[in-house]
């Protein structure tokens, strides 16, 4: 039973660049979650997402970033125009349809992101 | 809204000796309450979690964390460490008012093992 997939590992952007993170969530899972985790920090919520929508995105910086997770394929983690400080590990993370608050989250391990 | 400290982000134990990790955390409804482990470069291993019923909760790798409400933590220990428990722990709350799978994290603590 595959788990959370992502990739790419690990990606190398240039400042100005964009920055595409992909996630595949567990067989079964329709619920996806992306979290960043900046050096020396703990992991920071961004967004939450369903099939074909965005449920809280809340910890979505304003400018620059967008997720999606379509009807078909991974979702995406959308980053324009890269910029030194978004230089982090990306997690994605899901759950099932239906379950109580308090259900364990799956997590992916991880994308690191490096701009130079 | 909810939050999370960490208290003591690096901890040295002696392999064989008593793992004492602990959390605090702030919430004005009941909270559920996660902890996770991190192996470099890997993602997080849930470890073990609160929601209701017993507060004493037993995990896996020999871990257990206790919730206390008047002290409002939930501090995770395990009797004998190993060298296999080097890693970096994080607690985590999630409230029902919240987006499910919406989870607040602590800064995490880095736990060296000594032989």
């Amino acid at each position: 039973n595959a788990g959370v997939m992502q990739n790419p590992r690990h990606l190398v952007r240039r400042r100005g660049q964009e920055a595409r993170l992909r996630c595949s969530p567990m067989k079964g899972h329709s619920h996806v979650y992306w979290y960043r985790q900046l050096p020396e920090e703990g992991l920071k919520f961004m967004v939450y997402l369903q099939k074909e929508n965005i449920i809280d995105e809340s910890g979505m910086p304003k400018e620059r970033f967008s997720a999606e997770f379509p009807k078909e394929g991974p979702s995406i983690l959308r980053i324009q125009q890269v910029v030194r400080g978004d230089s982090a590990a990306y997690f994605c993370a899901s759950s099932p349809m239906a379950g109580a608050y308090g259900n364990t989250i799956y997590f992916g391990e991880g994308s690191w992101l490096t701009v130079v | 809204a909810q939050s999370v400290t960490q208290l003591g982000s690096h901890v040295s134990v002696s392999e064989g000796a008593l793992v004492l990790l602990r959390c605090n955390y702030s919430s004005s409804v009941p909270p559920y309450l996660f902890w996770y482990v991190q192996y470099p470069n890997q993602g997080l291993q849930l470890l073990l979690k609160y929601t209701t019923g017993a507060t004493l909760v037993k995990g896996i790798n020999g871990f257990e964390a206790e919730f206390k409400k008047s002290e409002t933590s939930f501090h995770l220990t395990k009797p004998s460490a190993h060298m296999s428990d080097a890693a970096e722990y994080f607690c985590a709350v999630s409230v029902a008012t919240d987006s499910w799978g919406k989870l607040q994290f602590g800064a995490g603590t880095q736990v060296v093992v000594t032989p």
